[in-house]
């Protein structure tokens, strides 16, 4: 069973440009978290989302950042018109549905780090 | 979701244990106490979780005492790979607003030859 997968690994863009990251949760996995890490720092919460649907979007800024989880394919993190604050490593983390032995424990991927010149 | 409060950095030799301890004074009836491990360059990765007392498995131990406002992860002799972030997490699996799991700093634990 292949865990979480995340893509590219690395990016490097240049300010004004967006970024893709792309994330494929777990088998069977139907919820998906994105966490950004700034260096020496701790995870911070973005968005969780489910299938075709965002759930919670709290940690995520307003402007210029947006996901979305479709019914095909991966969950995609997009940002747009980088600036070099953007610099971070970028965590997706899957989840299975609540059932008998839940214990909400994450499911990371490697992550992407993305770098803004 | 409970705060926590765990040192910033640990220092350790290989073949010590090691004790890291967790504050969660706010913790709810029905929170849980999870740890987390992240390798430089990595993603975290589920340790151990526990409700009340004592949990183990292959990789730690984690003991929780009775009024459940602390909680200490156990590392039983260490090694040069167990130098890692350790971060403490408290809350509902159950409730909506686990899905955030908030991660502190955590504690960085640097174990030397």
């Amino acid at each position: 069973n292949a865990g979480v997968m995340q893509n590219p690994r690395h990016l490097v863009r240049r300010r004004g440009q967006e970024a893709r990251l792309r994330c494929s949760p777990m088998k069977g996995h139907s919820h998906v978290y994105w966490y950004r890490q700034l260096p020496e720092e701790g995870l911070k919460f973005m968005v969780y989302l489910q299938k075709e649907n965002i759930i919670d979007e709290s940690g995520m800024p307003k402007e210029r950042f947006s996901a979305e989880f479709p019914k095909e394919g991966p969950s995609i993190l997009r940002i747009q018109q980088v600036v070099r604050g953007d610099s971070a490593a970028y965590f997706c983390a899957s989840s299975p549905p609540q059932g008998d032995s839940y214990t909400g424990e994450l499911f990371f991927g490697e992550g992407s780090r993305l770098t803004v010149l | 979701l409970a705060k926590t409060t765990q040192p910033i950095s640990m220092d350790s030799y290989e073949g010590q244990e090691v004790n890291i301890t967790c504050s969660h004074n706010n913790i709810a009836t029905n929170d849980y106490i999870t740890w987390y491990q992240q390798f430089p360059s990595q993603g975290p990765r589920f340790i151990i979780q526990g409700y009340k007392t004592k949990v183990t498995n292959e990789v730690a131990s984690l003991f929780i005492p009775a009024d459940r406002k602390s909680s200490t992860l156990s590392l039983p002799r260490v090694s040069l790979s167990d130098t890692a972030v350790y971060y403490c997490l408290v809350g509902d699996p159950l409730s909506g607003g686990y899905n955030k799991l908030i991660f502190g700093a955590g504690t960085r634990l640097a174990v030397h030859p």
